[in-house]
């Protein structure tokens, strides 16, 4: 089942915070974060795994918890470049392998 | 190093067509994902290759397959076209086979079915 975003959509200006969650109904091992511009691919931003290890971004920090599988993605002092649609790809381990289930997206407008 | 490289970048056909899409992993990664991405939507697994072997599959027709070779690119064939197929076509590419692993997108594949 796919994973749930919120909020899907958020408007900023340059230097505020911004907050994107993800949250599951299915047992997790993994969460995967996206960005993607109009008319590109994914962009990796970070990994988060069952037992707090973590990579990605140096700018960008997120949260993983485990029991309630939620996941939040963190965004401090945001930039113009920061704009484009957030996805959270899930993964369950097992015999999952490395499929992901993606989110419907967050989409983020940073404004000077 | 060189990402992930898909081709043809974009792509026309019309109903009934066959497409054949290809992709070459980063050098070193050994597992190739394709996703579905249709405009608005997130992407939707398709298949999984690790090793040469199919590790996944998604909820999509016979009307797809796919194959990894020895030197561990991959080719995505979607036989019989639907309007319903024009997407865009997203190959990951990652070191390993499992979850923990990151995944990296190639630039994609823009399939338009008329």
């Amino acid at each position: 089942q796919q994973p749930v975003q919120s909020p899907q959509a958020v408007i900023l200006r340059e230097g505020e915070d911004a907050v994107i969650n993800c949250s599951s109904s299915k047992a997790l091992y993994s969460v995967h974060w996206y960005r993607q511009k109009h008319g590109e691919a994914p962009v990796f931003l970070m990994i988060l795994l069952k037992g707090g290890e973590q990579k990605g971004h140096e700018k960008i920090s997120a949260s993983f918890n485990e029991k309630k599988q939620q996941s939040s993605l963190y965004l401090t002092a945001s930039q113009l470049s920061y704009s484009g649609t957030y996805f959270c790809g899930t993964g369950a381990g097992g015999t999952s392998y490395g499929k992901l289930t993606f989110g419907q997206g967050t989409i983020l407008t940073v404004h000077p | 190093d060189a990402g992930v490289t898909q081709s043809p970048t974009h792509l026309i056909k019309t109903r009934g067509q066959h497409v054949t899409l290809r992709c070459s992993p980063i050098s070193g990664h050994k597992s190739v994902s394709w996703y579905q991405q249709v405009l608005g939507q997130g992407p939707q697994f398709i298949f999984q290759y690790y090793e040469k072997e199919e590790r996944g599959r998604g909820n999509f027709p016979d009307r797809f397959s796919a194959r990894q070779f020895p030197n561990y690119s991959s080719e995505l064939n979607v036989n019989a076209l639907l309007l319903g197929d024009s997407a865009l076509y997203l190959c990951a590419s990652s070191l390993g086979g499992l979850t923990y692993n990151e995944q990296f997108f190639g630039p994609g594949t823009r399939l338009t079915v008329l």
